[in-house]
């Protein structure tokens, strides 16, 4: 099994441009996640998807973010008009949940480092 | 609401050393638990899980228990080595599923 990929790793971008990160998940896993973690803190939950549903947005995520999901495997997370508060690591993660279960486990990729100057 | 308060670190220790890093958390319903271990200049990796009171996760040596009571993941190792050099990150899933609520991370630095 491949793990979860993102490209690109690192992201310099200036004040206002608009950027967009994507992410290749666990072959088959059916649910995704959007994180973004700033230094010497932990991760924030962003958003989530099931297949290409999106289920559930965090309040971290203002208007000028919008993720996507269409055929139910990669993901895209794009933010408009950039600012230095953007600074951080985006993070993805995928799952399997089958049916039925009560819980899944949630597999990282190696994240995308953006930095806003 | 849910969230996960972790020690502070850095955790400063010598090969072969016992190690505790102290979690605990505040949830509504009974969360899923887990430790996930990220090294340098690479992602996250699930270090171990437990998802019910009085479950035991373990993995490479590491161990730790769902204490309902105390609302505790405390996470063990009896002889840490050089390479276990990290920072740990405590987490719950509300529900067992969905998003994960993370502490902010306890870095452990084990020296020779």
């Amino acid at each position: 099994d491949t793990g979860v990929s993102q490209d690109p790793r690192h992201k310099i971008t200036k004040r206002g441009q608009n950027v967009t990160f994507r992410c290749d998940p666990i072959s088959e896993h059916n649910r995704l996640y959007w994180y973004r973690q700033t230094l010497g803190q932990g991760p924030e939950f962003l958003t989530y998807f099931q297949n290409e549903a999106q289920l559930e947005k965090s309040r971290l995520l203002s208007d000028r973010f919008s993720a996507e999901r269409p055929k139910g495997s990669f993901s895209t997370l794009e933010i408009q008009r950039t600012e230095q508060g953007d600074s951080a690591m985006y993070l993805c993660a995928s799952s399997l949940l089958k049916r039925g279960a009560l819980e899944d486990t949630q597999y990282f990729g190696p994240g995308t480092r953006l930095t806003v100057l | 609401g849910n969230s996960v308060t972790q020690m502070e670190g850095p955790v400063t220790l010598s090969e072969e050393a016992f190690l505790t890093i102290n979690c605990t958390y505040t949830a509504t319903g009974y969360p899923s638990l887990f430790w996930y271990v990220q090294y340098p200049g690479e992602g996250l990796q699930l270090l171990l899980k437990a998802t019910k009171a009085d479950d035991k996760g373990s993995n490479k040596g590491f161990e730790a228990t769902y204490r309902k009571e105390t609302t505790s993941f405390h996470l063990e190792k009896g002889s840490v080595q050089v390479s276990d050099s990290a920072v740990y990150f405590c987490a719950l899933s509300p529900l067992g599923f969905q998003k994960l609520v993370f502490g902010t991370g306890t870095r452990l630095l084990v020296s020779p």
